[in-house]
């Protein structure tokens, strides 16, 4: 039973391209999370969803644009995809804002 | 495999030797802290939290130590085996109002059988 999912695990694409990563969540919780992590394994907050509503949003290019259809999915789709976006990016669960977070196994985005 | 581990701080230990990591949280406001380790290819997993009314929890071989004075924050391994191999990270925040998790840079543990 997989608390938090992602889709896909590695994606490898070109410059200028537009692609997406989707996460699931299977514990009920009312907040959600994007993470970017680069490759000196710094993890960095990107949005926080709660309840399908956007919370925070950490100064990241608006080619980023998050999508929650329910509480229970938070998408993640990049526009134009640029070299310096070449990470790891995680998704994560919560039932309090900002209390423990669950993540998922993370997707490695590789843009060449 | 990933050649990252070279950037961050890294601590070696012998299998069955205690570890202790530390780390320097940035906020003198922040009243809840938590403890995670990532193993290469995997997210981040929760090992232990501590608020800041406390300065030690205790959990299975693991000990958190609080510092608010110097605002510092210490995880303790006890009896350290290979499947502690991981990057460990501290996370803090602010638990009224809208805010999430800060994370700090990591320390990489390598146990040696």
């Amino acid at each position: 039973d997989t608390a938090v999912s992602q889709t896909p695990k590695y994606l490898v694409t070109q410059m200028g391209n537009d692609k997406s990563i989707k996460c699931e969540q299977n514990l009920g919780h009312d907040t959600m999370y994007w993470y970017k992590q680069d490759s000196k394994k710094f993890l960095k907050i990107m949005f926080s969803y709660n309840n399908k509503e956007l919370i925070i949003n950490e100064t990241v290019p608006n080619r980023f644009s998050p999508k929650s259809p329910d509480k229970a999915h938070l998408n993640l789709h990049i526009n134009s995809l640029e070299l310096g976006d070449s990470a790891v990016y995680f998704c994560a669960s919560s039932n309090v804002q900002g209390a423990e977070q669950y993540f998922g196994p993370g997707t490695r985005l590789t843009v060449t | 495999g990933e050649s990252v581990g070279l950037h961050l701080p890294t601590l070696s230990v012998q299998e069955g030797d205690n570890s202790i990591i530390n780390c320097a949280y940035s906020n003198s406001a922040s009243d809840y802290f938590i403890w995670y380790k990532q193993e290469s290819g995997k997210g981040p997993q929760f090992i232990i939290d501590i608020r800041s009314n406390m300065d030690k929890r205790q959990g299975q071989r693991v000990t958190v130590l609080l510092n608010k004075t110097v605002k510092h924050l210490s995880l303790q391994i006890a009896a350290t085996q290979p499947g502690d191999s991981a990057v460990y990270f501290c996370a803090e925040n602010l638990l009224s109002g809208y805010s999430t998790l800060t994370f700090g840079k990591g320390t990489m543990l390598l146990v040696s059988p």
